[in-house]
Formats: C-alpha cells, structure tokens, sequence
C-alpha cells in the first residue's frame, strides 16, 4: 500500500518569493511521484513526474522538484512565485505506470502582491 | 492537443434518483481511471479500465457500476443516489507508461 503526506494544507507567500510545498510518501516497492496542481472548477494539470530516472525533476512553470529516497521525500520548490500560482497542489502516489494515483491531502497556495 | 473530455460538466440530482457521467478519453490512450473529490478533499480512486476490462478497483459503492465501451469512451452509473455523492468526478487516462491527463470534471450535486 501507498500514501502520501503533504504538510501544510495552506501555504502563504509573497509575489517573488521561493515557493515550498512539502510531500512525504509510504511506498513498499519503488515508487513513481507526481505533482498536479488545480485551478478552481479545473481538473488536475500534470506538473512534473519523477520515474525512477534524474532524482532532480523539472517542470512547467519553474517548478522543480527533488526525490530523497532516505527522506521519503518528494517536495516542490518553485524559485519565484507568480499570482497565477495560486491555486491547489496535490502530490500524488503510484507503484507503477498504469496504476491509480493516491493523492496527498493537497496544499493550497496563496500568493500575495 | 485533445484533452480527456467529461460530460456533462454540471448535473443536479435528488436523492434516490440515478445518475450518468460519460468520458472521452485522449485517442489512443488505452486505460481509463475514474476520481471522487469531496469537497475539500483529495481525489480518491474508483475505477479503472485497461483495453476495455476492469483493471482496478478502488472504494467505489456498490450502488455505482462503470464501464468502457468499444470506442474506448468509459460512463459512471451512479444509483439510488445520497447527499454524500455530491462530489466532484473526474475521469483520467493515460497510454503505457506516460502519467494521467485528467478532465476538467462533473460536478454533481444532489439536493
């Protein structure tokens, strides 16, 4: 079985700011770890993936994220946050490609000008 | 790019009553995954197809049934429908090994 744990269900910061949204994850075989973020009354955008392959992840909008195998540890950091960063993050779970995501409870990010 | 399309993107419903959530998948993409998200809540698994067939199977009620037809488009039949269905459902796919793209969701509300 899987989980995951994001602390933080809502996260302020200032326009320019780094961004950090925390995820930690149970996982009892190797696992394949996901960003998504939601606009209100949107679905769910992939941001980044982590497959097994680079530990340091890149993906839209300057988000990046960084797989600590010894931490559980999958967290987000974006260098400068935009207003249009506002929004839901969810990180999510999977035991392999194919399979149903588990997601965390989700972060909610509030960027103030 | 075709995106995972969901219909209807609203639907109101009373309790008891039924239910039909119908989504279009990414052409190509070869499984199906259905979401419940409460309000507040983290998407929870339900369902899922691959080529078709039952893949897995998540805490979906038994009042609720899906399927995946041959042109790959996957309905949700939601019955004897209660308050605590009012949610949000999204629909995903994917294609081997690539992540899901999801829908942008029905929101069902039951009065």
């Amino acid at each position: 079985a899987q989980s995951v744990t994001q602390l933080g269900s809502h996260v302020s910061v200032s326009e320019g700011a780094l961004v950090l949204l925390r995820c930690n994850y149970s996982s009892s075989v190797p696992p394949y770890l996901f960003w998504y973020v939601q606009y209100p009354n949107q679905g769910l955008q992939l941001l980044l993936k982590y497959t097994s392959a680079a530990t340091l992840v890149k993906g839209i909008n300057g988000f990046e994220a960084e797989f600590k195998k010894s931490e559980t540890s999958f967290h987000l950091t974006k260098p400068s946050a935009h207003m249009s960063d506002a929004a839901e993050y969810f990180c999510a779970v999977s035991v392999a490609a194919g399979n149903k995501l588990t997601f965390g409870g989700g972060t909610r990010v509030l960027v103030k000008p | 790019a075709a995106g995972v399309i969901q219909s209807p993107r609203h639907l109101i419903k009373e309790k008891r009553e039924t239910a039909t959530l119908k989504c279009y998948p990414i052409p190509r993409h070869d499984t199906v995954y259905w979401y419940q998200q409460g309000p507040g809540q983290d998407p929870q698994f339900l369902i899922s197809f691959y080529e078709k067939m039952q893949s897995d199977k998540g805490s979906i009620p038994d009042r609720f049934s899906a399927q995946q037809f041959s042109d790959y488009h996957s309905e949700l039949n939601m019955s004897s429908l209660e308050l605590g269905d009012s949610a949000l459902y999204f629909c995903a796919s994917s294609l081997g090994t690539q992540p899901q793209h999801f829908g942008d969701g029905t929101r069902l509300s039951i009065l």
